[in-house]
């Protein structure tokens, strides 16, 4: 989406952590997420991260958020060939019913070179 | 587990034409969202309901219509077809709203695609 930026493409060797980094613009989100999208197949949410935390830790998932800069990070540790596919993060805004609507970024591919 | 279920998953289409995808959200999920995703596009949030009541209105274009029905399924309706709306609709549901529950997760189905010639 055009207020949630993120680099396209990323290479990384397997075993190595992937960083994959995200600019949002709204401030007043509660939540940010990270869903995964592989090849013809739909959105799986991987992490999200409330709005008052710095970082979470799930696995070989870890999420740090910068508030003053809205920047957002998903790192992937011993990054591995299934983890071939694109990364979205997304920003939330609540409407006035309570919804909860997502803003997706632009999207990273990442590529797990052997 | 039950998981969102979007029918059809494929869907050719002329110009002009008229279309309707349905979602079948997770048992007991009262919310329902309609995304679009363009082709190497990130999604797109079109429209929302929760408790049959339309909750949030994205960029859904006029010629789309969508309703949330007793049973909670949802179904998009697409008239005069134009090339550009070949994309991926997904839906998502969830259970409760922001205001009920700290955090409810959105629930994504797998995908819609349709393609208009």
């Amino acid at each position: 989406g055009e207020d949630v930026e993120q680099s396209l493409f990323l290479s990384v060797r397997e075993g190595d952590s992937s960083v994959i980094n995200c600019t949002y613009t709204d401030s007043s989100s509660t939540y940010l997420y990270w869903y995964k999208q592989e090849p013809g197949a739909g959105l799986q949410l991987l992490t999200y991260i409330f709005s008052n935390m710095d970082m979470k830790q799930d696995q070989r998932l870890t999420v740090l958020l910068n508030k003053k800069d809205k920047h957002l990070s998903l790192r992937i540790a011993d990054t591995q060939t299934g983890d071939s596919a694109i990364y979205f993060c997304a920003e939330s805004h609540i409407s006035n019913f309570g919804n909860e609507k997502l803003t997706f970024g632009t999207g990273t591919r990442l590529t797990i070179i052997p | 587990a039950a998981g969102v279920i979007q029918s059809p998953r494929h869907l050719i289409k002329e110009k002009r034409e008229t279309a309707t995808l349905k979602c079948y959200p997770i048992p007991r999920h009262d919310t329902v969202y309609w995304y679009q995703q363009g082709p190497g596009q990130d999604p797109q949030f079109l429209i929302s309901f929760y408790e049959k009541m339309q909750s949030d209105k994205g960029s859904i274009p006029d010629r789309f219509s969508a309703q949330q029905f007793s049973d909670y399924h949802s179904e998009l309706n697409m008239s005069s077809l134009e090339l550009g709306d070949s994309a991926l609709y997904f839906c998502a549901s969830s259970l409760g709203t922001s205001r009920e529950r700290s955090y409810n997760e959105q629930f994504f189905g797998p995908g819609t695609r349709l393609t208009v010639l």
